[in-house]
């Protein structure tokens, strides 16, 4: 089955910084990716996602790259501020099928 | 209908005792997914419904744990003889075939003691 890594597990960065968080996936077969945020005591929320034919996509200060070759994908958040303090998930699935999770990345953003 | 519902919120039972959670999915949703969370992990995944039908089982859904979908709506996740390692946040989400990220209910937090 698949298997998702996520790394870093925790990551800090001031107020207006890039953050990025990267994951990896072994299934080749995978073609859907997308990035939870999970605020502490709240479900997790789907904030972006991205499929296997395109390499790239963007939504404002979010964007998600696929490297489908080096099966990797990775979350960047531009300008960070205080309330993208969160939680993040990375997720791989194929057709939206049983979808597995990687273990979080908790990102605190510093005023 | 405001999005996936799980009920209850909350439950503390004695190891050994059953226990049922539910979830309403998504009216239009045709697929319905239980996964558990531990703190500080990812959701786990463990079962997951095309309508009535039961498409895929996590390994770690033992044969303590079982759920069903009778009607394609509603979905209900019973674990039996209840462990202090079932303790965990079990969420309940739902998706249209092939399409969209999942949404996800607020969850039932289980506590056995």
């Amino acid at each position: 089955g698949e298997n998702v890594e996520q790394h870093p597990s925790t990551l800090s960065v001031q107020e207006g910084d890039s953050a990025v968080i990267k994951c990896t996936y072994s299934d080749s077969a995978s073609n859907y990716f997308p990035w939870y945020k999970q605020e502490l005591g709240k479900r997790p929320q789907l904030i972006i996602d991205i499929r296997s034919n395109v390499g790239e996509k963007k939504d404002q200060r979010i964007a998600v790259t696929l490297n489908k070759t080096a099966k990797h994908f990775s979350l960047h958040i531009t300008e960070t501020q205080p309330e993208d303090s969160a939680v993040y998930f990375c997720a791989a699935s194929k057709d939206n099928n049983d979808m597995r999770f990687g273990a979080g990345t908790r990102l605190t953003v510093k005023p | 209908d405001t999005g996936v519902s799980q009920d209850p919120r909350h439950k503390i039972t004695k190891r050994g005792q059953n226990v049922t959670f539910r979830c309403d999915p998504i009216s239009e949703h045709n697929r319905l997914y239980w996964y558990r969370q531990t703190l500080g992990q990812g959701p786990e995944f463990l079962t997951y419904f095309q309508n009535e039908a039961q498409l895929e089982k996590s390994r770690l859904l033992s044969d303590r744990f079982s759920a069903e979908r009778p009607k394609g709506s509603f979905s209900t996740l019973e674990i039996q003889r209840t462990e202090q390692g079932d303790s965990a946040m079990y969420l309940c989400a739902s998706s249209l075939v092939k399409t969209g990220g999942y949404t996800f209910g607020s969850g039932t937090r289980l506590t056995v003691v």
